[in-house]
């Protein structure tokens, strides 16, 4: 069975200081694995995703994750947070077969403070 | 590409009313999703369709709730009758690749509420 566990349900942080949104996996099969932003009011927007190349995923907006098979995780960082990066942030698991759907975690919403 | 396009982005109904729900999937998709919000539940997947056919309808609540998709360009979901519970933001996804296999591309949602 696939799932997907985000850590925390919130996190706050201060500009210019770093972001840890945690995000753990478990999957039967090699899994692609995603991040989503939603800011409020808004739809969900691809971050980033992890398709079995490099194990260091680049993103938009500075965020970037790296994938560890060992530990069964995917954490989303970003060294310096900036004040429009607070918003929902969902991590999801696709178990990479045709005629199922994307896993998506509860959510981290994460507030950032001048 | 326009994206995703959804309507309406507002809804306010009563209790007893019939709601239809509308999707413009992106061009040459041939996945769409509908999910719904609510701070409660999270985002929850209710049903969706590959090259206009449903594949997973587990989620969709009860027989109040229908889907169609009668072309590649177009999507419903109704809601007969509504009630408040019903009341949260719903979401219209596509995709290029079936199911899992592809990143999804959300619309902006149709907030319902449901008095």
């Amino acid at each position: 069975a696939q799932s997907v566990t985000q850590l925390d349900s919130h996190v706050s942080v201060s500009e210019g200081t770093p972001v840890l949104l945690r995000c753990n996996y478990s999957s039967s099969y090699s899994p692609s694995l995603f991040w989503y932003v939603q800011h409020p009011n808004k739809g969900l927007q691809l971050l980033l995703k992890y398709t079995s190349a490099a194990t260091l995923v680049k993103g938009i907006n500075g965020f970037e994750a790296e994938f560890k098979k060992s530990e069964t995780s995917f954490h989303l960082t970003k060294p310096s947070a900036h004040m429009s990066d607070a918003a929902e942030y969902f991590c999801v698991v696709s178990p990479n077969q045709a005629g199922t759907a994307l896993i998506f975690g509860k959510g981290t919403t994460l507030s950032v403070s001048s | 590409d326009a994206g995703v396009i959804q309507s309406p982005r507002h809804e306010v109904t009563e209790m007893g009313q019939e709601v239809t729900l509308r999707c413009k999937p992106i061009s040459g998709h041939n996945s769409l999703f509908w999910y719904r919000q609510t701070m409660m539940r999270g985002l929850e997947l209710l049903i969706y369709f590959n090259n206009n056919v449903p594949i997973d309808d587990s989620g969709m609540p009860e027989d109040r709730f229908s889907a169609k998709m009668p072309n590649a360009s177009f999507s419903t979901l109704k809601i007969q009758p509504s009630e408040p519970r019903d009341s949260a933001v719903y979401f219209c996804a596509s995709s290029l690749l079936q199911g899992a296999l592809g990143e999804l591309f959300f619309g902006e949602g149709s907030r319902l509420t449901v008095l």
